[in-house]
């Protein structure tokens, strides 16, 4: 079956780098959009931005230009998104999720990972 | 950023009854005359997302038909025909028509 397994829970200090892990599997990694989503402690979802996993091309949501980044390794169904300079507003559990085959096939996201926990804390 | 506005935020239900959901968008999510790019998913306690329905209206791979989504442009509807107790949760609207995709705040669905 599709599923998305994340990395596991991280603590950084501010100012610190995280890098959270999506290994995809039961599907052609290549074919698919891969999303991050955040979620905040007791708070909602926050799109963050999404992966063209064939070409690696990728779509942030302004918030977090410059401050994001998202890779993957075809080699082994992969994907990364790196967030730097953290501070306590970035605590939360960060999700992949597998989009459509296209950025606009409004299929939505689904399947989700577990999740990562991200605690940022000096 | 389209802004996307639930209601109720919280809403009690009963098994066996019908309940429903609204969601409005800030601007319209219908492209070419054709497609709503409006999507719900439900997030149950301790559990990630999970995608009920899309495109506004088609219920999302193995979801119960219980589930409906309704609307076009600005306003929509999530309805469940008969609540059942695995339906507690949050249950959020997000339009994927242009980037920030965004999400409305959730509506918290718990047996009164």
């Amino acid at each position: 079956q599709v599923q998305l397994v994340q990395s596991g829970a991280e603590v950084k200090k501010p100012g610190a780098s995280v890098k959270v892990s999506c290994k995809a599997s039961g599907y052609t990694f290549t074919v698919y959009y891969i999303h991050w989503v955040r979620q905040a402690p007791g708070q909602g979802l926050e799109w963050m931005g999404w992966m063209n996993s064939k070409s690696g091309g990728t779509k942030y949501a302004q918030k977090f230009q410059g401050r994001v980044t998202m890779t993957r390794d075809t080699s082994i169904n992969t994907a990364f998104m790196e967030v730097s300079s953290l501070t306590s507003d970035d605590t939360a559990v960060y999700y992949c999720a597998r989009g459509g085959p296209d950025f606009w096939s409004g299929l939505g996201i689904d399947p989700w990972g577990q999740g990562s926990l991200v605690t940022v804390s000096s | 950023d389209i802004v996307m506005t639930q209601s109720p935020l919280s809403l009690p239900v009963t098994p066996g009854e019908p309940a429903s959901i609204s969601c409005r968008s800030s601007q319209s999510l219908l492209f070419n005359n054709r497609s709503n790019y409006l999507d719900w998913y439900l997030q149950r306690p301790g559990q990630p997302p999970q995608l009920l329905i899309y495109l506004g209206s088609y219920r999302a791979s193995g979801v119960p038909d219980r589930f409906s989504g309704s609307g076009s442009g600005t306003d929509f509807t999530l309805k469940i025909s008969r609540v059942e107790a695995e339906d507690v949760g949050f249950f959020y609207c997000m339009q994927d028509l242009e980037t920030p995709w965004t999400f409305g705040q959730g509506t918290k669905v718990e047996i009164q």
